[in-house]
C-alpha cells in the first residue's frame, strides 16, 4: 500500500470553528488532491497541489484553503467550519498526471477522515 | 447533465455470475478512463485502467466505446468478496479526474 496517512481521521467541531485536517506522504509523490466524498456525488475535487507551494482550486474550493510547505505533506483547512462541510475527506497522491492511463498517474488514496460540523 | 454517470445500482448477483456495468461520459476529448474499487467506508483503490483495445485482468474485462462514450466492466465468476461500490473514473483533459457517484455490487452465496 502507497504510504499515505491521514489525521484526524475522525472529528467532531462546531459551527464557526476553524479546522485543519493533515495529509502525509512517504512516496516522494509530486502531486496532492483533496476531495470531498458525500452522498449521491462522486468524489469532488477541493483542491490539488503539483509541487511544494504550488496549488490550485478544484470544482468546491469555495470555504477550503490548501498549504503545502513540504513534499510530503498537504494541509486542507476550513477557515470557519459550517454543516454543509460535513463529509468525508480524502486525500490522494500520484507521481504524475500525464493525460494517458498509466500506472504513473494512478491516485493513491489516503484512509480518509469524517468530519462532522454541528 | 453529470460529467460522468454510473446506475447506481445495487446489483445483487449470485456467487459464479456474471455481471457487466456501464459509466458514459460526456466528454468527449476525455482522455484516459478507470475503474476503482471502494469497500464500505474505505478509501477508493484502482481496480484497473481502461485501454482503447480494452483489455482484461483475471475475472476482469473493461471496455471502451470512444463513439458512444462509454466504458464498461465486466466480472466474471462473481466471488463474495467483489461485493463493492465500482468507481468510474475519467481524466479529462485539465488533467482532472472526474469521477462517478459509483454501482454498488452485492455477491450473495
Amino acid at each position: 500500500d502507497a504510504g499515505i496517512t491521514q489525521s484526524p481521521r475522525h472529528k467532531v467541531t462546531e459551527t464557526g470553528t476553524p479546522v485543519t485536517l493533515r495529509c502525509h506522504q512517504t512516496e516522494n509523490h509530486r502531486y496532492m488532491y483533496w476531495y470531498r466524498q458525500d452522498p449521491g456525488h462522486g468524489l469532488r475535487l477541493i483542491h490539488y497541489s503539483y509541487g511544494v507551494k504550488d496549488t490550485d482550486k478544484g470544482e468546491v474550493s469555495d470555504g477550503y484553503s490548501v498549504s503545502r510547505s513540504k513534499t510530503e505533506d498537504f494541509l486542507l483547512t476550513l477557515e470557519s467550519a459550517t454543516s454543509s462541510q460535513t463529509s468525508v475527506y480524502f486525500c490522494a497522491i500520484s507521481e504524475s498526471t500525464s493525460g494517458r492511463a498509466s500506472q504513473a498517474n494512478e491516485q493513491f488514496f489516503g484512509p480518509g477522515t469524517r468530519l462532522t460540523v454541528l | 447533465r453529470k460529467e460522468v454517470e454510473q446506475d447506481p445500482g445495487p446489483f445483487n448477483v449470485p456467487e459464479g455470475a456474471t455481471v457487466a456495468f456501464n459509466c458514459t461520459y460526456s466528454n468527449s476529448a476525455s482522455q484516459s478512463f478507470f475503474w476503482y474499487r471502494q469497500d464500505c467506508r474505505k478509501e477508493p483503490k484502482l481496480l484497473m485502467s481502461v485501454y482503447s483495445s480494452g483489455n482484461e485482468d483475471g475475472r476482469f474485462t473493461a471496455q471502451l466505446n470512444r463513439a458512444s462514450q462509454y466504458i464498461s466492466l465486466l466480472i466474471r465468476d462473481s466471488k463474495l468478496s467483489d461485493s463493492a461500490t465500482y468507481l468510474c473514473v475519467v481524466l479529462i483533459v485539465t488533467d482532472k479526474l472526474i469521477f462517478g457517484t459509483g454501482t454498488r455490487l452485492q455477491v450473495f452465496p
